[in-house]
C-alpha cells in the first residue's frame, strides 16, 4: 500500500531517556514533515524537509534532532525526553515543497508518554 | 504568524441535522485545506481550496473559500454517525510558506 508509515505506534519510556520515531513514505514525495499535536488536538509543524534539506526549524529545542538519509525517510531522535514532550507526533508528506495546492499525507501517528 | 481560528470547537448535533464549521484569518492564504481526523489516526485530506469566492462539493459536503482568501466554511448536510470526527482547517502560502498553519479544530458529534 502506498502510504506514510511511522513507527512505533505507542511509545512509554521515563524521563531522560533518549528515544527515535521512524517514518517512511512511498508516495514519491519530495518534502516530510513532523507535527506535534497536542492535548487540544492542536497540530503545530516542528519541521520540514525538501530533497533530504532541512527547510523548517521551528523553534524546536534542540533535544529534537530530525534526520533524513533520503527522501522517502525522515526519522526524529528525541534526547532527554521531558514530561512536556508527551504528545502524538505525526509524520506527512506532500509533493512539492511550498505545499500551497499539495494536500499532506499524514502517518498515523506515534503518541509518545513520558513518565 | 498566521493564525487561524476555528469556531465552533465542539459540535454536538443528532443524525439528519446541517451544520457550519468556519475557519477565519486576518491573513490571506495562497489556499485553504480541510482535514478529517479519526481517533488514532492522521488527518485525512478532504479538499483544498486556492481560488477566492471558490465552492466545492463533496457528497454531502460544501466547502467554501472567502472571495479574500482569509476565510473558509465547511457545511455539512444531513450529517450522519459516519461524520463524526475531528475536522481542521489549515491555510497555505503567505507567511506560511513551505507549510502548513492549522486551526484549532473541530469535534464533531453526530448522535444516531
Amino acid at each position: 500500500d502506498t502510504a506514510v508509515s511511522q513507527t512505533p505506534k505507542y511509545l512509554v519510556t521515563q524521563m531522560g531517556n533518549d528515544k527515535s520515531i521512524k517514518c517512511e513514505q512511498n508516495l514519491g514525495h519530495d518534502t516530510m514533515y513532523w507535527y506535534k499535536q497536542d492535548s487540544k488536538k492542536f497540530l503545530k509543524i516542528m519541521f520540514s524537509y525538501n530533497n533530504k534539506e532541512l527547510i523548517i526549524n521551528e523553534t524546536v529545542p534542540n533535544r529534537f534532532s530530525p534526520k533524513s538519509p533520503d527522501k522517502a525517510h525522515l526519522n526524529l531522535h528525541i534526547n532527554s525526553l521531558e514530561l512536556g514532550d508527551s504528545a502524538v507526533y505525526f509524520c506527512a508528506s506532500s509533493q512539492g515543497y511550498a505545499g500551497a495546492n499539495y494536500g499532506y499525507t499524514f502517518g498515523s501517528g506515534t503518541r509518545l508518554t513520558v513518565v | 504568524t498566521q493564525l487561524l481560528e476555528q469556531s465552533p470547537q465542539f459540535l454536538s448535533i443528532q443524525e439528519g441535522e446541517n451544520l457550519t464549521v468556519y475557519c477565519n484569518s486576518s491573513s490571506v492564504f495562497s489556499s485553504l485545506q480541510w482535514y478529517r481526523q479519526e481517533p488514532g489516526e492522521g488527518p485525512v485530506l478532504l479538499v483544498t481550496v486556492v481560488t477566492g469566492g471558490e465552492v466545492k462539493k463533496l457528497k454531502r459536503l460544501t466547502f467554501q473559500f472567502g472571495d479574500a482568501r482569509k476565510d473558509s466554511s465547511l457545511h455539512i448536510t444531513a450529517a450522519q454517525p459516519g461524520d463524526t470526527g475531528l475536522y481542521l482547517c489549515a491555510g497555505a502560502g503567505g507567511t506560511s510558506y513551505g507549510k502548513l498553519t492549522f486551526g484549532q479544530g473541530t469535534i464533531l458529534t453526530v448522535h444516531p
